[in-house]
């Protein structure tokens, strides 16, 4: 299960404060995602990344900021983040910008936001 | 607005009893439903998948049906066992990179 990686696993943050998330794929894919996962809820897509250029932002709110430094590595950038921004972030990948290609998942980041 | 709906939310079968799982979509440009199966505390991964050009498809004790003119899928496990005990997700690809997910259906299979 080593495929696609996230750190930190768990993130305890104030409302207050600046963190971030950071994900890698091993698998060669090209296209990379974030996910927002709360209880009870569907997975929501956040952000799509194909070849380091973004290509769909969910009306995501401002204070969610990703980056994708190349294809193997993407971001997510937290700054005064609202408690209602607590979840879990999961990460993944895909080979290409074909979604008809599996999408790969990382474990999550476990953000709890006081 | 583009959604998938699933259900139901929570299945309880006994272990070797079959268990299926229903999912609704609204955009009929649609072409391709994963299933992903999440375990507690695990990431979620793909079971089984199935394209817009195919009706059923099966690997094993999994199986998947789509109906394109109802705009509906579903999983089918047939002689459940306790390690299927998870939270399934379907999801429907709506062209470009729009993947929208079900919220999920929480199997328990009692042995």
């Amino acid at each position: 299960e080593t495929g696609v990686t996230q750190t930190p696993r768990h993130l305890v943050m104030g409302m207050t404060n600046k963190k971030s998330l950071k994900c890698e794929q091993h698998l060669g894919h090209n296209a990379m995602y974030w996910y927002k996962q709360s209880a009870k809820k569907p997975l929501e897509l956040m952000f799509v990344y194909s070849l380091e250029e973004r290509v769909e932002n969910n009306s995501v709110p401002s204070r969610f900021s990703p980056e994708c430094p190349n294809s193997s590595h993407l971001f997510l950038h937290l700054h005064t983040l609202q408690p209602e921004d607590s979840a879990l972030y999961l990460c993944a990948s895909s080979q290409d910008r074909n979604l008809l290609h599996t999408q790969y998942f990382g474990p999550g980041t476990r953000l709890t936001v006081l | 607005g583009e959604n998938v709906e699933q259900h139901p939310s929570t299945l309880s079968v006994q272990e070797g009893d079959s268990a299926v799982i229903k999912c609704t979509y609204s955009d009929s440009a649609s072409n391709y439903f994963p299933w992903y199966k999440q375990e507690l505390g695990k990431r979620p991964q793909l079971i089984i998948d199935i394209r817009s050009n195919v009706g059923e498809k099966k690997d094993q004790r999994i199986a998947v049906t789509l109906n394109k003119t109802a705009k509906h899928f579903s999983l089918h496990i047939t002689e459940t066992q306790p390690e299927d005990s998870a939270v399934y997700f379907c999801a429907a690809t709506l062209g470009g990179f729009k993947t929208i997910f079900g919220a999920g259906t929480r199997l328990f299979v009692k042995a």
